[in-house]
């Protein structure tokens, strides 16, 4: 079965700081979900990005996809106390199944 | 208004009582979902449908049970609930019709305990 790693597990960075999280798969990505969760609430979808190479952006989130890797990676331009939460990322396994696998998620800290 | 409804909000019960939660949507999807969060596992699968007379299981149905009264509503039922159970729980829709990219959508969660 796919799996997906996430790291860093937890993240504490100053306010203005970049930071960057990735999301590497145990097999070939056909695409790849990433979500943000505020502490004991619900995901709010990011982005999808569906093709090798892809980059996509939401204001000062961007997030890739290296399918050759089997990886993505989410960046956040300089960070604010807005951006704490976790974020998970998600994916279909190979071969079309149609449930969707999340990695544990990377836990953001913004200090101001 | 919220999309995507659960009740209760927050639930403590005690060690073999059977407990529902219910989750309503406006979206008019078709694809229904239960999952369950536990701190150092991430979110995993409990239960899902994708119509009204489809139901799968997902990687941990042991000790639940679903139910799709109609399009909008999916419900999650623990028969006789156990400490282990204690989590936070979320309900999610989506749909390939409208969204190519099928993203879920999520509810606000029914943080659950055990005693």
């Amino acid at each position: 079965s796919q799996e997906l790693e996430q790291s860093p597990q937890s993240l504490i960075v100053q306010e203005g700081k970049n930071l960057t999280i990735n999301c590497t798969s145990s097999k070939t990505l056909y695409g790849l979900y990433w979500y943000k969760q505020k502490y004991g609430e619900g995901l709010i979808f990011l982005m999808m990005l569906q093709k090798g190479g892809e980059e996509k952006s939401h204001e000062k989130i961007t997030a890739k996809l290296d399918e050759k890797k089997q990886q993505s990676s989410l960046h956040i331009t300089a960070s604010q106390p807005s951006h704490a939460g976790i974020y998970l990322c998600g994916a279909f396994p190979q071969g079309g199944s149609e449930k969707l696998v999340f990695g544990k998620g990377t836990k953001l800290t913004v200090n101001p | 208004d919220a999309d995507v409804t659960q009740t209760p909000r927050n639930r403590i019960t005690k060690t073999g009582k059977r407990i529902m939660l219910e989750c309503s949507q406006t979206k008019g999807h078709d694809r229904m979902y239960w999952y369950r969060q536990d701190p150092g596992l991430g979110l995993r699968l409990i239960y899902y449908s994708f119509d009204v007379k489809d139901i799968n299981k997902g990687e941990i149905s042991d000790g639940y049970s679903v139910s799709r009264q109609a399009q909008a509503k999916f419900s999650l039922s623990l028969e006789s609930a156990i400490p282990n159970q204690t989590a936070l729980y979320f309900c999610a829709t989506s749909d390939l019709r409208t969204s190519g990219t099928n993203e879920q959508f999520f509810g606000p969660g029914t943080r659950l305990t055990v005693l």
